[in-house]
This record gives C-alpha cells, sequence and structure tokens, in this order.
C-alpha cells in the first residue's frame, strides 16, 4: 500500500520567503507527526496532530513555523521568513494512533535556504 | 533534559557477524522503544518496537534488548548483511507527554563484505 508521501522532495529558496511543505499520510492513520533532521544529527519533534484534538505544538522552534492539518487527511508545513538555519530536511509521520504505535515515515523535504 | 544517546557513533563489521547498537535513555518515565533505519536520501524506516513491559523482543534477524533499571537499550543484528549498512536510531516514547519521540544521534553501521 502507499506509504507517507511528502513534496516537494527538494526546495531551494532564498533568505527571507515563505515555504510550504506538504505530507500525504498513511490512509486510515488518525496521528501525524513533523520532524526535522539537521545533517548528520537525529529528528527533532516539531508538531503533531491526533485526530480532533488541539495539535500539541511544542516542539515549534519559533512563531515563523505554523502547521494545519485537514481532517485526518493532507498537513502542510509552513515556515514564514525562511533563515539559513532554518535548512534541514523536514519529515513527515503518521501512524495509526498515538503513543505505542509505530510512526512510519516519508522521505521528507530537503530545504536548503540561500 | 530528556535525552536518548548513543555509545558509539559508529560501527563496523564484517558481513556475516552480528552486530550490536546501543544506547542510553534518561527518562525513567519513558514506556515505549523503536529503532528505525535510515539509508542516505530516505526516511527512517521503522525496524522493531518494545514496551516497557518486556525486556526482550525478536524480529526477523533483529533483537531489542531492554534493560530499564540502567535506562539501556540495544539492537541486535544477525548475520550482518551489506545492506544493512545505515545510520541506525533509538527513540523513546512517554505516552504521558502524547505520541512525540524523541531521537537518539544515530549510530552509522559499515558492513564491510
Amino acid at each position: 500500500g502507499a506509504g507517507v508521501s511528502q513534496s516537494p522532495s527538494n526546495k531551494v529558496t532564498e533568505k527571507g520567503k515563505d515555504v510550504e511543505l506538504r505530507c500525504d499520510p498513511i490512509s486510515g492513520h488518525t496521528a501525524l507527526y513533523w520532524y526535522r533532521q539537521r545533517l548528520g544529527q537525529g529528528l527533532e519533534f516539531l508538531i503533531y496532530f491526533q485526530g480532533n484534538s488541539a495539535p500539541d505544538k511544542s516542539g515549534l522552534p519559533s512563531d515563523r513555523f505554523s502547521a494545519e492539518r485537514t481532517g485526518e487527511s493532507v498537513s502542510t508545513l509552513t515556515i514564514q521568513r525562511t533563515q539559513q538555519e532554518d535548512s534541514a530536511v523536514y519529515l513527515c509521520a503518521s501512524s495509526s494512533g498515538q503513543g505505542d504505535q509505530p510512526q512510519h515515515f516519508g522521505d521528507g523535504t530537503r530545504l536548503s535556504i540561500l | 533534559g530528556e535525552s536518548v544517546g548513543l555509545h558509539l557513533p559508529t560501527l563496523s563489521v564484517q558481513e556475516g557477524d552480528n552486530s550490536i547498537i546501543n544506547c542510553a535513555y534518561s527518562n525513567s518515565a519513558s514506556d515505549y522503544f523503536i529503532w528505525y533505519k535510515q539509508e542516505s536520501g530516505k526516511g527512517p524506516q521503522f525496524i522493531i518496537d518494545i514496551r516497557s513491559n518486556m525486556d526482550k523482543r525478536q524480529g526477523q534477524r533483529v533483537t531489542v534488548l531492554l534493560n530499564k533499571t540502567v535506562k539501556h537499550l540495544s539492537l541486535q543484528i544477525a548475520a550482518t548483511q551489506p545492506g544493512d549498512s545505515a545510520v541506525y536510531f533509538c527513540a523513546e516514547n512517554n505516552h504521558n507527554q502524547g505520541g512525540k519521540l524523541i531521537f537518539g544521534q544515530g549510530t552509522e553501521l559499515s558492513v564491510k563484505p
């Protein structure tokens, strides 16, 4: 079956521009997560959505970062006024529930800020 | 603060040998642990998970061991193959803190033919 799909796979933009990253989770998965991975490092949690509950935004690094999810489907992560330190791979995952259910990842969007 | 770390940043093994990748965690309240494999340019791929009410779980060629006394997690790969070469991450979750995973920094496994 289809896995988690992310687009674009690569994005290069100038400092100060806004970017929007998209994630299509596995069908039927109620939980959706965004992580950031800097080069050679582990993943940092950003935000997660679980059903109709209020999202956990505790990992967002600044108010330039926001995310939305439409029902239990697609999610978008928006970064406004991008900075060079935003350069990273942004990974999306989904799971059939929260907590003790494995999260399945997409291949990420590689974001480069010039 | 909370952290999940790995003892060895790199591990080189001969094809056919067994590999052991270690991970230490600091949050004694964590109750779910998971191992991922990440190949270059790809997202993390789920390998195996274990809940805190268990101390061992086996999959195909892989075994995860959990020692809650010393807050240590390990991944054993039997008969390591060149295709096992990748970066391996452990991650932890505390269900009281929702679904977010806290990841370690990763261990790079290199398999020599």
